[in-house]
């Protein structure tokens, strides 16, 4: 079975921009989560979706959106880039499995705002 | 303020050495994973414990769950320095939080 896969994996911008990245879960998952990863804050969640429907969000900005698709494939944007943005972004889709939560996380996409 | 606090946060030893690392909170957590992380790559998925005193075991690697399902520790044996990289533990709450990590090398 394939794993997550995401696009592009690297990506460069300028302040001001926007940017939209992409993932595509395990087959069968239908629960698609992002998360920015930064050395200073770590892993931090930003929003889950689950059959095209936003189910929970972090404490991130209205500059961070998503939206899921009903093939499962999930997208999320960035408004109005600031240099604090410069991250790694990682997707992970889950699957309930025997009562239990996993992730199964893609490689990322590192953007950096220049 | 970290849901899930990870010790120590480095940790440099030498090939053949046994180490313990700890994630620790004061909340209860439905299930706790283990993941580890390397360079340019995204976490993966190394174990989920469930019951509190569950203890699972992964070749050299041994994860152990609180009795009050609030703490978890990794164990490793005999570390080899394939075993580098970054360690989070993740607690389901009202979403998935995740401790700061304990980066780990082992020094050939």
């Amino acid at each position: 079975k394939a794993g997550v896969t995401q696009t592009p994996r690297y990506l460069i911008k300028t302040r001001g921009q926007q940017v939209t990245l992409s993932c595509s879960p395990i087959s069968g998952h239908r629960s698609v989560s992002w998360y920015q990863q930064t050395p200073g804050q770590g892993l931090q969640f930003l929003f889950e979706y689950f059959s095209e429907t936003q189910r929970n969000k972090g404490n991130f900005p209205g500059r961070f959106s998503g939206r899921q698709f009903s093939n499962s494939r999930s997208e999320m944007n960035v408004s109005t880039l600031e240099l604090g943005d410069s991250a790694l972004y990682l997707c992970a889709s889950s699957l309930w499995t025997s009562g239990v939560y996993e992730q199964y996380f893609g490689p990322g996409t590192r953007l950096t705002v220049t | 303020t970290q849901l899930l606090e990870q010790s120590p946060q480095f940790l440099s030893i030498q090939e053949g050495e046994n180490l313990t690392v700890y994630c620790n909170s004061s909340s209860v957590f439905s299930s706790l994973q283990w993941y580890r992380q390397e360079p340019g790559e995204g976490p993966v998925l190394l174990v989920t414990v469930v019951t509190g005193g569950e203890v699972k075991k992964l070749k050299r690697l041994t994860f152990q769950f609180g009795d009050a399902r609030k703490d978890s520790s990794l164990h490793i044996t005999a570390a080899q320095p394939g075993d580098t990289g970054l360690y989070l533990c993740a607690g389901s709450y009202n979403d998935m939080r995740f401790g700061a990590g304990t980066r780990l090398t082992v020094k050939p």
